[in-house]
């Protein structure tokens, strides 16, 4: 089984739509958990971090449920420039060092 | 932009041959961490180095090699490189190794025929 595990879409959604992304992660002793994108051939930019008390940023909401190991991002009210693969991202607890352990992404295409 | 960047852009050797990757970390960043990124999957931690020592490591083999200077800037060497070597390079820096927030560079791409 994988550490961390995405729907790897693509989804495929008109703009203005509401979105929404799952991720499930293997490791319950994961103490740090963040969504990325990833453009086309680019590197990947940190979006948001993730909290169990959830949090927004924008059209961007992101939710942690600790008790089933998953973790969440909604994207509300679509743009064109939200199209890219959205990486989910566990840290576990490593003892001294933080290695980021990246699901293999869920790509977004927002058509007109 | 983060600060973080890593040359060369590309890159094409062949089976066997050896490679050195670089990257300079974003100012005030002293840890700098390596990832694979094969196409079609997530970047795989490869190793971490803090304070000029290899701090942490993931599942590559030892011909996977490191190096970090007095100013955190960064080196990946890779030797009797495979076929399935060949994938993007990305180097992240933050500020110390127990900080969760990292920053990736454009990344190298490497082809091995």
């Amino acid at each position: 089984r994988k550490e961390v595990e995405q729907d790897p879409g693509p989804f495929n959604v008109p703009e203005g739509a509401t979105v929404a992304f799952n991720c499930t992660y293997s490791n319950s002793a994961s103490q740090s958990f963040f969504w990325y994108r990833q453009d086309c051939r680019k590197e990947p930019k940190l979006l948001m971090s993730v909290y169990s008390s959830g949090n927004e940023d924008g059209r961007f909401t992101a939710q942690l449920n600790r008790a089933s190991q998953y973790i969440s991002l909604l994207i509300r009210d679509s743009k064109l420039s939200d199209s890219a693969t959205y990486l989910c991202v566990v840290i576990p607890f490593s003892g001294g060092y933080n290695k980021l352990i990246f699901g293999a992404g869920t790509r977004l295409a927002v058509h007109p | 932009e983060t600060g973080v960047t890593q040359s060369p852009t590309h890159l094409i050797k062949t089976r066997g041959q050896q490679v050195t990757l670089r990257c300079s970390s974003q100012s005030g960043h002293n840890t700098v961490s390596w990832y694979q990124q094969a196409l079609g999957q997530g970047p795989q931690f490869i190793f971490q180095y803090y304070r000029e020592e290899e701090n942490g490591r993931g599942n590559f083999p030892p011909r996977f090699s490191g190096l970090q200077f007095p100013n955190y800037s960064s080196e990946l060497n890779v030797n009797a490189l495979e076929l399935d070597d060949s994938a993007l390079y990305l180097c992240a820096s933050s500020l110390d190794p127990a900080n969760n927030e990292q920053y990736f560079g454009p990344g190298t791409r490497l082809t091995v025929t």
